[in-house]
């Protein structure tokens, strides 16, 4: 059963444009959600989180939506860097204390120069 | 480097051998996670210790898998005569304290002929 569902296995975008990776989950338990950057043969890399009781939170190019009612979030990346490129998981847990990360199967973002 | 150390970072062994990874935690952190990921899949957690304590093993196959974290030295991960269905990347993530943000290590890449 997948608690954390990335639908979209790739994803190509133009340098310079937005990119937009798209998260679900079914768990109406989670309450606190992270994106990790992954690239070939190196561990994740923590990009941003957002806690339930936001709903956008914003680090330099990366915007993380939250919409709890649809159960669904959203990373933004822009302008979209070569460097970029990479996997992009989706992670969240239970809140306070909690630290059982459950990942989405990933999105494959490619940025074309 | 004061990032999550992980060795070896690739290990191959036949099929009955045992595997023992190895995971440093970031300078000042405590707790340590492991997680595994199957090819084409997202990470799954599997144990989470503190020094010298298992606190969740839910995520940890029944047999042949076993953790530990003593008071000095790094955490281990052991697998017992390992099969085929044991390959895969194994991750190791540390935090300062329970459900503080993980920083991942690079992985252990098991092969298991």
């Amino acid at each position: 059963d997948q608690q954390v569902k990335q639908n979209s296995p790739s994803l190509s975008v133009q340098e310079g444009r937005i990119s937009i990776l798209n998260c679900d989950y079914t768990n109406s338990m989670f309450d606190y959600f992270l994106w990790y950057k992954k690239y070939p043969a190196e561990g994740p890399t923590f990009l941003i989180s957002i806690s339930s009781i936001k709903d956008k939170n914003e680090d330099g190019r990366f915007t993380v939506f939250l919409n709890k009612s649809a159960k669904h979030l959203s990373l933004h990346i822009v302008p979209s860097q070569p460097g970029d490129s990479a996997v992009y998981f989706c992670a969240a847990h239970t809140g306070a204390g909690s630290y059982q990360l459950t990942f989405g199967k990933g999105t494959k973002l490619s940025v074309i120069p | 480097n004061a990032g999550v150390m992980q060795n070896p970072r690739h290990l191959v062994r036949r099929r009955g051998q045992e595997a023992r990874l190895r995971c440093s935690p970031m300078k000042g952190h405590s707790h340590v996670y492991w997680y595994r990921q199957l090819p084409e899949e997202g990470l799954k957690f599997m144990v989470y210790l503190q020094k010298e304590n298992i606190i969740d093993e839910s995520g940890m196959p029944k047999e042949r898998f076993s953790a530990e974290f003593p008071k000095e030295g790094p955490s281990i991960l052991r697998i017992q005569q390992v099969v085929r269905g044991d390959s895969a990347a194994y991750f190791c993530a540390s935090s300062p304290w329970p459900g503080d943000t993980q920083y991942f290590g690079p992985g252990t890449r098991l092969t298991v002929l």
